[in-house]
Order: C-alpha cells, then sequence, then structure tokens
C-alpha cells in the first residue's frame, strides 16, 4: 500500500499562476482532507470531502477550489496564487462515518512545499 | 485562546532522558491524536486515543478526559526521536471528523 501520495514535493509558483496539488489515496478512505501548514501555527483545513462527488470548505478556502470525482483522487486547486498561498500543503485520509463513535485514525501525505513569489 | 494547547513549545534533552510533553483542550472531544512530524517530512500518526493508555515502543501515551487533558512520553529517548510532536482533537459532532491542532512541541535529543 502507498497509503497517501502527494505531488508535487516542492514548487514555486509566480504571483497570479495556477496549479493542482494532486492527492490519491489507495485504502478505499471515504474522508479526504486539504490542510495548510504555516510556520508556528497549527495546521488549518482548507477543504474536506466525505465521499466522492462531495467536498465542503473548512476554516481557510479563500483562493483555493477542490473536486472529489473518484474515491482515490482528492485535488486542491490554486487559481490565481498569491503570496500568502506559501505554505506546506498536507493532504490526510480516514475512513469511518464520523460522529462521536468515529474511532479511526488518519494517513497522511509526504507534503507539498509551496512558494508564491 | 486556543482550542489546543501544548506545552512544552520547545524541549531540549539529553539522550536517555524519559521526556513528556502535554496536551490541554477546551472543548468536547470525540477522540484525541498524537502526532510525529521530521524536519521537512511528512506527518505520521502515533496515536489515537478516546481513553485510557496506549503503549507503543518507547512512547506512551495517556488522556484525563475528565481533565481534558494528555499526556505523550517518550522513554530513553533517543536523537531520532528528535520531531516535533503535535496534539490534535476530533470535536464531538458536527466536525466531519475534521481535526484540530496543536501548534506543536519542538523536540531535540542531543547524542
Amino acid at each position: 500500500n502507498a497509503g497517501v501520495t502527494q505531488t508535487p514535493k516542492f514548487r514555486i509558483l509566480k504571483i497570479g499562476q495556477s496549479m493542482t496539488l494532486q492527492c490519491t489515496q489507495d485504502m478505499n478512505h471515504n474522508y479526504m482532507y486539504w490542510y495548510r501548514q504555516d510556520p508556528g501555527m497549527g495546521l488549518k483545513l482548507i477543504y474536506y470531502s466525505v465521499g466522492a462527488g462531495i467536498t465542503d470548505k473548512g476554516e481557510v478556502p479563500n483562493g483555493y477550489n477542490v473536486s472529489r470525482s473518484t474515491t482515490e483522487d482528492f485535488p486542491l486547486r490554486l487559481e490565481l496564487a498569491a503570496p500568502s498561498q506559501t505554505s506546506v500543503y498536507f493532504c490526510a485520509s480516514r475512513n469511518g462515518g464520523g460522529g462521536p463513535k468515529d474511532r479511526y485514525g488518519y494517513t497522511f501525505g509526504s507534503g507539498t512545499r509551496l512558494t508564491v513569489v | 485562546k486556543n482550542e489546543v494547547e501544548q506545552s512544552p513549545q520547545n524541549l531540549t534533552a539529553q539522550e536517555g532522558e524519559f521526556i513528556t510533553i502535554n496536551c490541554s483542550y477546551s472543548v468536547g472531544i470525540s477522540a484525541l491524536h498524537w502526532l510525529q512530524q521530521h524536519p521537512g517530512g511528512g506527518i505520521v500518526s502515533l496515536f489515537m486515543l478516546s481513553s485510557g493508555k496506549k503503549k507503543h515502543g518507547r512512547l506512551i501515551a495517556t488522556i484525563n478526559i475528565q481533565e481534558k487533558h494528555s499526556s505523550l512520553h517518550i522513554t530513553a529517548s533517543h536523537p531520532r526521536d528528535s520531531a516535533v510532536y503535535i496534539c490534535a482533537v476530533n470535536l464531538n459532532v458536527g466536525s466531519q471528523g475534521n481535526l484540530i491542532f496543536g501548534k506543536g512541541t519542538k523536540l531535540s535529543v542531543k547524542p
């Protein structure tokens, strides 16, 4: 099992450029998440998905977009890159239905380090 | 005030020392997670707890639901334990499994 695979590992973008961060999992997990990690801060949720065809905004969704056409893939799109989007991005997945009785753990990707200049 | 607070922020230890990292939270939770992140690296799940205590090798995690507090212990610490340790929680309801993260504790173990 590869787990959660993120590509690319590093990327430098110019202001106004667009790109897609790829995330694929091979564990047949229903739930997938995109987080960003800024220096000295806890990870913040950008978008999440509870299954194919279903996505929802997290805490910091502005400037990003997602799709979930398959269970395996959850790409994150940056349409007009801004310096404020310089960060490390993590994709994560888990199985389980949510709620107080959900007891499943998470699998994280290795991260994408993005710099916008 | 952050919902998840970790202490200390930074910790330096000598090889072989017993290490404790603390996590306090202010909300009702269904589970608490301890994660490890090496410099420039990805995030690895160490433990998921909803009560009591779990042990894996030299790592021990405990949680006290009534006091809203968890600890991560490392016995016989080693330089390879140097990493950032992150506490995260699942809220009780309505969160779709989203995690609320602490800011992390940076551990450095000197040989």
